[in-house]
C-alpha cells in the first residue's frame, strides 16, 4: 500500500515569500505523480504533472520536483499571492494499478 | 486542461433514500473514471474504479451494494447511494483521465443525510 506523507501540514506566510511543500512516498514504483490544489468545499485543480521519468516539472509561478528513487516530490511557488491560499495535494500514481494515492495535503495561508 | 463535471453539487436527502450523482467527461472520452470520499479535513480515499460497459472494481471496505456505480457510455458515470444514512454524509469526488496519464477531478457532491 503507498503511504504518502506531506509536511508541512499547514503553512502561513506573508504575501510574497517563497514556498516550499513537501511530499514523500513510501513506493517508489510510480507511473507519475500529480501535485493538485483543492479550495474548502471544492474539488481538485491538476496543477502539474511529473512522468516517473521526468526530473522536475514547470508551470508559470509553479515547479515541482521528483526524486522517484528516494520516494520525494516538492512543490515550489514563488513569490507567493493571497490567491496560492489553498489545500496543495501530492498524488502519487502506482504503476502496477495506476491508482491514485493522496497524502493529507498542505493548507497554505498566504497573508496580504 | 479536460473537463470533468459533477451533478448535484449539494443534495440533502431524508434517511432511507437513495440518490443518484452524475459525473460527466466534458470534451474527451473516459473508459474508466474513479471514485473517491472526501471526509472533513482529511484527505481522498479511493471508493471504487468505474469501466465503461463492464462491472466497478471495488477497494476493500466499500459496500458494493451500497455504493452502485454504473458506466454506461465513454462519458457518464454515476454513482448511487442506496437507502443513506447519515454516516453516508460525505464529500464525493470523480475523476477521469483526460490526457495521457494526468486525471481530472470534478467539483465534487456534497451529500448530507438527515
Amino acid at each position: 500500500k503507498q503511504e504518502v506523507t506531506q509536511i508541512p501540514a499547514a503553512l502561513s506566510v506573508p504575501e510574497g515569500e517563497n514556498l516550499v511543500l513537501n511530499c514523500s512516498f513510501t513506493d517508489s514504483a510510480i507511473y507519475n505523480l500529480q501535485w493538485f490544489r483543492q479550495d474548502p468545499g471544492k474539488g481538485l485543480t491538476s496543477l502539474l504533472l511529473i512522468q516517473s521519468s521526468q526530473r522536475e516539472q514547470t508551470s508559470g509561478r509553479l515547479n515541482a520536483s521528483l526524486d522517484k528513487s528516494s520516494g520525494r516530490s516538492t512543490l515550489y511557488i514563488a513569490a507567493s499571492q493571497p490567491g496560492d491560499s489553498a489545500t496543495y495535494l501530492c498524488a502519487p500514481r502506482r504503476s502496477n494499478d495506476y491508482k491514485l494515492s493522496f497524502g493529507a495535503g498542505t493548507t497554505v495561508t498566504v497573508r496580504a | 486542461g479536460a473537463v470533468v463535471s459533477q451533478h448535484p453539487s449539494r443534495v440533502i436527502c431524508k434517511s432511507g433514500t437513495s440518490v443518484k450523482i452524475e459525473c460527466r467527461s466534458l470534451d474527451f472520452q473516459a473508459t474508466t473514471m474513479f471514485w473517491y470520499r472526501q471526509f472533513p479535513k482529511q484527505s481522498l480515499m479511493l471508493m471504487a474504479t468505474s469501466n465503461e460497459g463492464s462491472k466497478a472494481t471495488y477497494e476493500q471496505g466499500v459496500e458494493k451494494d451500497k455504493f452502485l456505480i454504473n458506466h454506461a457510455s465513454l462519458t457518464l458515470s454515476t454513482l448511487t447511494v442506496t437507502s443513506a444514512h447519515p454516516e453516508d454524509s460525505s464529500f464525493y469526488i470523480c475523476s477521469a483521465e483526460g490526457g495521457p496519464g494526468e486525471l481530472f477531478f470534478g467539483e465534487g457532491s456534497r451529500l448530507t443525510v438527515l
